[in-house]
């Protein structure tokens, strides 16, 4: 009964391969969101979505972008990744803010 | 950003004994806090949260008060068990993650 779904669990990428990251919800929850966590730290946010409006944080690096063509899904695209980009990958869903996540299950990227 | 200052970083107890991690905030506008709690190799899931309009909400052996005079809100364990151990993240409006707690929960 997986309500926010994350494909692949694991992905191995070469330096500058462009790698695509995918999360669907079967919630129908308004927004969405892309987080990066490194080992031992805490989640950062990249983006998030409020329906189809598109927030970018300021830090987040070129590198990254994100789609989200309807509801239920969400992608974020890595166009050239680094070994920094080494990260747990999170995507989130909430009905709206403030009123607490349901994470996926998570994508484990390794750049090599 | 605003940030979201989490204390202490690591916190060990002895089962039974509890425990209490705490987070401030320097938003006067925010107004929902919320704690997850992320077991090892696992998704962080929420435990309870907090709206600016209360001040404490209790859910079995786990509490979290704000005081936003302060700017600061805290969790609090009561009779810790081992299963209790995990990382627990404080958030400020859902959008900023504290830096972690990591709790150990000694049988």
């Amino acid at each position: 009964d997986a309500m926010v779904i994350q494909n692949p669990r694991y992905q191995v990428t070469q330096f500058g391969k462009p790698v695509t990251l995918s999360c669907s919800q079967t919630l129908n929850h308004n927004v969405m969101y892309w987080y990066q966590q490194k080992s031992s730290q805490a989640p950062k946010l990249l983006f998030h979505y409020y329906d189809k409006d598109f927030n970018n944080e300021a830090d987040t690096p070129d590198n990254f972008q994100s789609r989200r063509p309807n509801t239920s899904f969400c992608f974020l695209d890595i166009r050239s990744p680094g070994l920094g980009d080494t990260a747990m990958y999170l995507c989130a869903t909430s009905n709206r803010q403030g009123y607490g996540y349901t994470f996926g299950s998570g994508t484990r990227l390794t750049v090599v | 950003g605003e940030n979201v200052e989490q204390h202490p970083s690591t916190l060990s107890v002895q089962e039974g004994d509890s425990a209490v991690i705490k987070c401030t905030y320097s938003d006067s506008a925010s107004n929902y806090f919320p704690w997850y709690k992320q077991e090892l190799g696992k998704r962080p899931q929420l435990i309870i949260d907090i709206r600016s309009n209360v001040g404490e909400k209790k859910d079995q052996r786990i509490a979290v008060t704000l005081n936003k005079t302060a700017k600061h809100f805290s969790l609090h364990i009561t009779e810790t068990q081992p299963e209790d151990s995990a990382v627990y993240f404080c958030a400020e409006n859902d959008m900023r993650f504290g830096a972690g707690t990591r709790l150990t929960v000694k049988p």
